[in-house]
């Protein structure tokens, strides 16, 4: 069965300072994978997602995601982070097609002005 | 265009009781989801329509559970009788029924679910 691991519950960073989320896998094969994003009162939001090809990924409001076969990982990044972008960050997989998703636990991030 | 909407956005009752929770889907998503979040735990998949078929109801935890989505449109997932465990928040997701590639899920705000 495949599973996702967020090893952080919660990251604190200073806003303007550089962030990455951590997020490993375990899946037979290369699963689709997704970073969302949930905001206080809101639904989950797409960030971006890898499906095969170039392992950089860029997603909206600025992140970007690396997917790294040989570590099992595909850690979020974000250059240069805003006090907006505190929220809940969850990382997930999918085994193709339509079925449903396997999330991890996600991580909380806290901005400190 | 209007998003996935969720109802309640919140629901306390007691042990015992039945609660029904709602989805209304983006119109013409066919594809239809149900996750749920444990205080602590992460989002869970409890199953999968197309149209008004259950495509994979593998994660719905016990026959407590009843989810319906009469006509292919919006959805409900029934908790009778409910128990401590079930408290939690409920997300509902919908996607258009496109062939080929991913078709990505579009989430509800959930309904946060207490049962005392």
């Amino acid at each position: 069965a495949q599973s996702v691991t967020q090893p952080d519950i919660h990251i604190t960073v200073s806003e303007g300072a550089s962030l990455e989320l951590r997020c490993n896998y375990s899946y037979g094969a290369t699963p689709y994978l997704f970073w969302y994003v949930q905001s206080p009162g809101q639904g989950l939001q797409l960030l971006l997602k890898y499906f095969s090809g170039d392992t950089l990924v860029q997603g909206i409001k600025g992140f970007e995601a690396e997917f790294k076969r040989s570590q099992s990982s595909f850690n979020l990044r974000k250059p240069s982070v805003h006090w907006s972008d505190a929220a809940e960050y969850f990382c997930a997989v999918e085994r193709g097609g339509a079925d449903g998703l396997t999330f991890g636990k996600g991580t909380h991030l806290i901005i400190q002005p | 265009e209007a998003g996935v909407t969720q109802f309640p956005s919140h629901s306390v009752i007691e042990k015992g009781q039945t609660v029904t929770l709602r989805c209304d889907p983006i119109s013409g998503h066919d594809n239809l989801y149900w996750y749920r979040r444990v205080m602590g735990k992460e989002i869970k998949f409890l199953l999968h329509f197309v149209k008004e078929s259950k495509q994979d109801e593998s994660g719905m935890p016990n026959n407590r559970f009843l989810a319906e989505r009469t006509g292919g449109t919006y959805s409900t997932l029934k908790v009778q009788p409910a128990e401590l465990e079930d408290s939690g928040v409920y997300f509902c997701a919908s996607s258009p029924l496109l062939a080929g590639g991913y078709n990505e899920q579009f989430f509800g705000p959930g309904t946060r679910l207490t049962v005392l």
